[in-house]
């Protein structure tokens, strides 16, 4: 059974500070891992896709890197801001038809 | 181009009551998966069809239900409920079968209260 886990579960930085989220997971056969934004009560907001084929994926000041060997992968947020305070969500895709998700990182931006 | 919605927006309902809850796709987009989000986890799977076929089932018990239309729009059924069944409710499209490169996409979601 696939098991992700991110750590920490939340964290607060100044703002202009990079963020570094961690998240981990047990069974390397996957298609890819997504990471996912969530603002407290609402949907999901997709951020990076990284293919089990690549090793990093970036989109503005978001960059995402995998290492499938390991079962990791780690999203870094250059130069927080207030608006970036929320959680992260982290899912990977098994040799089936669903994500798995991890509980997420919570992310505070102090002004 | 409309995202994933979804209806209702927030429900109460009563132990022991039915639910109903609906979801439109992104337009052109074949497969549509739910999850249950109770506060503080993560999403967790409980159905996904595609092209109007059950593809997948999560460990759910059999309260719990769906089906897609030939507009490839869905609804999750859920009978007797509990008090445990409170949760966002998110729907998720994608355009084709899982893939590396299939991006799923969500929903605003439905926050269901059962009291």
């Amino acid at each position: 059974k696939q098991e992700v886990t991110q750590i920490p579960a939340a964290l607060s930085v100044p703002e202009g500070e990079n963020l570094v989220l961690n998240c981990s997971f047990t069974d390397s056969a996957i298609y890819n891992l997504q990471w996912f934004r969530q603002d407290p009560g609402k949907g999901l907001t997709s951020l990076l896709l990284i293919q089990s084929s690549q090793r990093e994926q970036t989109s503005g000041r978001l960059n995402a890197s995998l290492d499938k060997s390991s079962g990791r992968s780690t999203l870094y947020i250059a130069a927080s801001q207030p608006g970036d305070s929320a959680t992260y969500l982290c899912a990977v895709t098994p040799n089936d038809y669903k994500l798995s998700f991890g509980a997420g990182t919570t992310v505070t931006v102090r002004a | 181009d409309a995202g994933v919605t979804q209806s209702p927006t927030h429900l109460i309902k009563t132990r022991g009551q039915h639910v109903t809850l609906r979801c439109s796709p992104i337009s052109g987009h074949k497969s549509v998966s739910w999850y249950q989000q109770v506060l503080g986890q993560g999403p967790q799977f409980i159905f996904q069809y595609y092209e109007k076929e059950e593809r997948g089932r999560g460990n759910f018990p059999d309260r719990f239900s769906a089906r897609q239309f030939p507009n490839y729009s869905s609804e999750l059924n859920v009978n007797a409920l509990l008090l445990g069944d409170s949760a966002l409710y998110l729907c998720a499209s994608s355009s084709t079968r899982v893939t590396s490169y299939n991006e799923q996409f969500f929903g605003p979601g439905t926050r269901l209260t059962v009291l």
